[in-house]
């Protein structure tokens, strides 16, 4: 089974930095897809950022970016001069190529951006 | 990319009772699929939802308890059964719209779920 691990609950910063949020994952497939989800405090989660395993390239976003290390099962993101918009719950979740569609979610970290 | 709705918003129930849940997309999706996010919590897939067959539940989630119905590419119903205040939580629908993005799931905005 899959399993994600975000091991930072809580992170502020203040507005204009740039913050990384960690993600670690487990799991034996070769060919996944990664993904950062944001859940602002009105609940609809949005989709940040998509990485394909296959892809050594990180994926970017304006200013989301991630720093994927497949060997070390590791799928970091990196918000740049960060706005008030940006305060959120992010989720790092985990899905399989082949097979079952299910999103494994990590525990979530909650950003909040001060002015 | 998909204009993905839940009714209702928010509710608060009595135990012993049911509640459903409806999601509409305004395209036509393959793959929808229904999860939970109890309180200060991650999410959690209950069950995917493909029109024209059975839904697939998760393990831990039971059909009796929760019945999803997928009648067509745009529209399916979650209902919560003899409620209990530990089915407390946000109930959220997701696809993937393939006109977008394949493999990427796209969320509604939740279902506010209050037992008492």
């Amino acid at each position: 089974a899959q399993t994600v691990t975000q091991s930072q609950p809580e992170m502020s910063v203040q507005e204009a930095e740039t913050v990384t949020l960690s993600c670690t994952y487990d799991t034996s497939e070769s060919n996944y897809y990664l993904f950062w989800y944001k859940q602002p405090p009105s609940r609809q989660m949005i989709l940040v950022i998509r990485q394909e395993a296959y892809k050594q390239q990180n994926a970017t976003e304006n200013r989301f970016s991630v720093n994927f290390q497949k060997a070390a099962k590791s799928f970091s993101l990196k918000i740049s001069d960060s706005q008030l918009g940006d305060t959120a719950m992010y989720f790092c979740a985990f899905m399989k190529q082949e097979g079952a569609q299910k999103l494994v979610f990590g525990q979530g970290t909650r950003l909040t951006i001060n002015p | 990319s998909a204009v993905i709705s839940q009714k209702p918003s928010r509710d608060i129930c009595q135990r012993g009772t049911s509640l459903t849940i409806q999601c509409q997309v305004d395209s036509q999706v393959t793959m929808m699929f229904w999860y939970r996010q109890q309180p200060g919590q991650s999410l959690t897939l209950i069950a995917t939802a493909n029109q024209g067959s059975e839904a697939t539940y998760e393990s831990g989630f039971v059909i009796d308890k929760f019945p999803i119905s997928r009648p067509n590419l745009t529209f399916s119903t979650l209902t919560v059964s003899n409620m209990s205040p530990e089915d407390s939580s946000i109930y959220l629908c997701s696809v993937e719209d393939p006109s977008i993005r394949g493999d990427t799931q796209y969320f509604g905005p939740g279902t506010r779920l209050t037992v008492l």
